[in-house]
């Protein structure tokens, strides 16, 4: 089946840094979406991407959907402590949305 | 704002019994899923649901597992015989994506199950 790779799988980063993390696949897909999920809750949409080569910004996140359309990244610009998650894409293909493995973020105050 | 909302936040089970988990989707949404997450894992695809049938599903979704649609509102997934590695929490989505729309998926708090 189809399969997202996210990288890196963990991120330890002082408050004030930017963070970038990507999600590739050898799939094609149409939409990608990145979330963010706190521990016992629900993933949160972030950002969703629709056309290829399309860049888009959501305060201090912006995530761009990949010209090929088999890749996708997600920027955090000057990070602060309540950034710390676990961040998901996701990308679908017709109705199926199927999810990367996740980031683990830690920022040091 | 239109949210998914989830029954119940937590269930505690032996094996072999069966367990019904409840999702209302968001109003105008037409497209429903459950998604699993094992502690620390990824979150899987189980099954999608379209126009009262099952729309497409994973291999995880096999025969224990079931997906219904009994009223205007739920949603439910029914997992028949549960196991000890049923433990996971589960989460409803529903999206948009039908009728011209480009389809993002927002999810619920999730239902966590726990099996002993």
């Amino acid at each position: 089946g189809q399969q997202l790779n996210q990288s890196p799988q963990s991120m330890f980063i002082q408050e004030g840094e930017d963070v970038s993390m990507n999600c590739t696949s050898s799939s094609i897909f149409n939409t990608w979406l990145w979330y963010k999920q706190d521990p016992g809750e629900g993933p949160v949409l972030l950002i969703a991407l629709y056309k290829a080569g399309e860049l888009t910004s959501n305060g201090r996140l912006t995530a761009q959907f990949g010209i090929t359309r088999k890749d996708s990244f997600l920027n955090i610009s000057a990070s602060i402590p309540s950034d710390v998650g676990i961040y998901f894409c996701a990308g679908r293909i017709g109705s199926t949305f199927i999810f990367g493995s996740g980031t683990r973020l830690s920022v040091k105050p | 704002e239109p949210e998914v909302t989830q029954t119940p936040s937590h269930q505690v089970t032996q094996m072999g019994q069966e367990v019904i988990l409840r999702c209302v989707p968001i109003s105008n949404h037409l497209y429903f899923y459950w998604y699993r997450q094992i502690l620390g894992q990824k979150v899987e695809f189980l099954v999608s649901f379209y126009n009262n049938e099952i729309s497409e599903k994973s291999e995880i979704f096999d025969d224990q597992f079931s997906v219904e649609r009994p009223d205007g509102s739920n949603f439910t997934l029914k997992i028949r015989s549960t196991k000890l590695e049923d433990s996971a929490m589960y989460f409803c989505a529903s999206s948009d994506l039908a009728g011209g729309h480009t389809g993002e998926l927002f999810f619920g708090e999730g239902s966590r199950l726990t099996v002993l």
